[in-house]
């Protein structure tokens, strides 16, 4: 079952630009992870953030997390072609040892 | 970084047959999980492949049609019993030490059931 929804399903932008994705989730969560896959590969784990944390950056990606809201966001800037995939959050709930995804963001940068 | 190995990478089977799916990690881990992707979808996970003892089946899915085997600590294997097309996807293996570390996944193994 799923419990993270990625809004938009897809998205495409200009290379340069920023992207940003959201996730929203129904239940109490341990962390959030956001992870990048592209096509015909496995995923890649892009970031963790944890319930009691409100933001992180990693190089061009930060993330943010609202628990009041049951959402997260993934901003990438300066987006670049090999930034084209498709984007997925996974939450684990609370006493709960599985990671499940959400429905996932398919990004395509334009040249 | 855990590096994973699935084999075989695709595979075309026939209805009714079942194909088992290996998944190899460079370095003993905690977790294993097993994942089926319809093609541009979301995962779906089928069970946790627990070392020493019997996996844990998500809803919907059953030990009959997808036993696991877990070894040790860095083997696991998937199989699909009793194929029909409903089964063709895409079957990938992940492992990570705990839910709060990342996942490292192997790049799928691609099945067409005919």
């Amino acid at each position: 079952s799923q419990q993270g929804e990625e809004d938009p399903q897809a998205l495409s932008i200009q290379e340069g630009e920023n992207a940003t994705m959201n996730c929203s989730y129904k239940t109490s969560i341990n962390n959030l992870q956001w992870y990048r896959q592209n096509s015909g590969r496995g995923l890649v784990h892009l970031i963790l953030i944890r319930s009691n944390e409100r933001e992180k950056h990693s190089g061009r990606l930060r993330v943010t997390l609202d628990t009041s809201k049951k959402s997260s966001s993934l901003l990438i800037t300066a987006s670049r072609a090999a930034d084209t995939a498709s984007y997925f959050c996974a939450t684990t709930m609370n006493r709960d040892d599985k990671i499940i995804f959400g429905k996932g963001t398919r990004l395509h940068i334009l040249p | 970084s855990a590096v994973i190995s699935q084999k075989p990478s695709r595979d075309i089977c026939q209805r009714g047959t079942s194909l088992t799916i290996q998944c190899q990690v460079d370095s003993q881990v905690t977790m294993m999980f097993w994942y089926r992707q319809q093609p541009g979808q979301s995962l779906t996970l089928i069970a946790t492949a627990n070392q020493g003892s019997e996996a844990t089946y998500e809803s919907g899915f059953v030990i009959d049609k997808f036993p696991i085997s877990r070894p040790n600590l860095t083997f696991s294997t998937l199989t699909v019993s009793n194929m029909s097309p409903e089964d063709s996807s895409i079957y990938l293996c992940s492992a990570g030490d705990s839910v709060w570390s990342p996942l490292h996944f192997g790049n799928g193994t691609r099945l067409t059931v005919t």
